[in-house]
């Protein structure tokens, strides 16, 4: 079974506005790491939190990590219509293999 | 530097026959995974080989097989191919044996199964 359930499962935003996406995940990790896949392409690899820590930045890009709540959240700020993609969580304990979720399908409008 | 590369990214197979897919990681990388993407079960983990040996394998069926050869490249081979094995094929490097670290992945094979 999926370990990481991501939140929405589509979302639909008009460009310069700020996209969040939500994962859920069930176990314990090491980190928690976010990806990126255009249409039928290769996932991109975006950003990686560490269980230790709670918010990371790269770019316009902004993640959080609440391991009490077991969830991780992705937020795009000033959308582009380039942002528009499939974005995955996946999470690992270390030894074990990611785990993706379904993703969430971003379609940001020029 | 060269990134993962996937060979073929297209292929379309009839049932009953097998397929073999390429992955060449990025130099240095001694770690492949491979998945399975599919529009109903998203990125399903198939197996990873780490110097040439299968460390872990998913919950799939014995007619998925891999290897790895002393180069790092892998090639993941499907028999008695079936319908539902139409999918997209992405295969990921790493550097080293921990999954915590970044993944670099190629662009897929697309295999057809018809």
């Amino acid at each position: 079974s999926q370990q990481g359930e991501e939140d929405p499962q589509a979302l639909s935003i008009q460009e310069g506005e700020n996209a969040t996406m939500n994962c859920s995940y069930k176990t314990s990790i090491n980190n928690l790491q976010w990806y990126r896949q255009n249409s039928g392409r290769g996932l991109v690899h975006l950003i990686l939190i560490r269980s230790n820590e709670r918010e990371k930045h790269s770019g316009r890009l902004r993640v959080t990590l609440d391991t009490s709540k077991k969830s991780s959240s992705l937020l795009i700020t000033a959308s582009r219509a380039a942002d528009t993609a499939s974005y995955f969580c996946a999470t690992s304990s270390g030894n074990t293999p990611l785990v993706f979720g379904k993703g969430t399908r971003l379609s940001v409008i020029a | 530097k060269a990134g993962v590369t996937q060979t073929p990214r297209y292929l379309i197979k009839t049932r009953g026959q097998q397929v073999t897919l390429s992955c060449s990681p990025i130099s240095g990388h001694r770690s492949v995974s491979w998945y399975q993407q599919t529009p109903g079960q998203g990125l399903q983990f198939l197996f990873e080989y780490f110097s040439e040996t299968q460390r872990n394998k998913g919950n799939f069926p014995g007619r998925f097989s891999g290897r790895q050869f002393s180069n790092s490249r892998s090639e993941m081979n499907v028999s008695t191919l079936e319908l539902g094995d139409s999918a997209l094929y992405l295969c990921a490097s790493r550097t080293g044996g921990r999954y915590d670290t970044e993944a670099f992945f190629g662009q897929g094979t697309r295999l057809t199964v018809v």
